[in-house]
């Protein structure tokens, strides 16, 4: 069955401190890997598109990481801010019009 | 912001009644989804279009229809709306399997 698990479930950083959520998955066959952005009341946006090809894709101060061989990814956020507070959700996507598998996300929050 | 719209965004219904829930897009995207979002479960893929009246089921289809007999509009429709169909439903749209999803702000549905 095509799943995405992510870890940890929530956490709690200060502000200024970087850290790293984690996904794995077994979709299959996979097509690219995604992470978003959701932040409270508001619809997920998008931080990055891998595919197979790349290891690593950065916007800004996330960094996002594939490990295709492994089935594998992390977002890194570098020097968190208050506004970094959000769900952060990991998408793989399988060829074909198959429908993306979502995980459940990592709940951050930054305090100060 | 991509040009996605849902209506309404919040409506307070009765069991047993039906509902319209709608996604207009202005981007000519060929792909639309419905999903709901409840605590817990991170988002459920409802039903999915990748064409004009190319419609599918997503894992949580069970009440549930959908039409798009345009490029710009995804309806989705409650037959007999129930409780455990209170929840935020978010519309998304997708240009092609490569490119990200752009998100509604979501319709926040209280059924009573």
């Amino acid at each position: 069955k095509n799943q995405v698990e992510q870890s940890p479930q929530s956490l709690i950083i200060l502000e200024g401190k970087n850290c790293t959520l984690q996904c794995n998955y077994t979709v299959s066959p996979f097509s690219n890997l995604r992470w978003y952005k959701q932040d409270t009341g508001r619809g997920p946006v998008s931080l990055t598109i891998m595919t197979f090809s790349e290891n690593t894709k950065s916007n800004g101060r996330y960094t996002a990481t594939l490990d295709a061989d492994t089935k594998q990814s992390s977002l890194h956020i570098t020097a968190s801010q208050l506004s970094d507070s959000a769900s952060y959700i990991c998408v793989v996507s399988a060829t074909g019009n198959t429908p993306l598998v979502f995980g459940k996300g990592t709940r951050l929050s930054v305090i100060a | 912001d991509a040009g996605i719209t849902q209506s309404p965004r919040h409506k307070v219904t009765e069991t047993g009644t039906p509902v319209t829930l709608r996604c207009h897009q202005t981007e000519n995207h060929r792909y639309m989804y419905w999903y709901r979002q409840d605590p817990g479960h991170g988002l459920r893929l409802i039903h999915y279009s990748y064409g004009v009246k190319d419609t599918d089921k997503g894992e949580v289809s069970d009440g549930y229809s959908v039409s798009r007999s345009k490029t710009e509009d995804f309806l989705l429709t409650l037959e007999s709306a129930t409780s455990s169909q209170t929840s935020v439903y978010f519309c998304a749209i997708m240009e092609d399997s490569n490119q990200p999803q752009h998100f509604g702000d979501g319709t926040r549905l209280s059924i009573l």
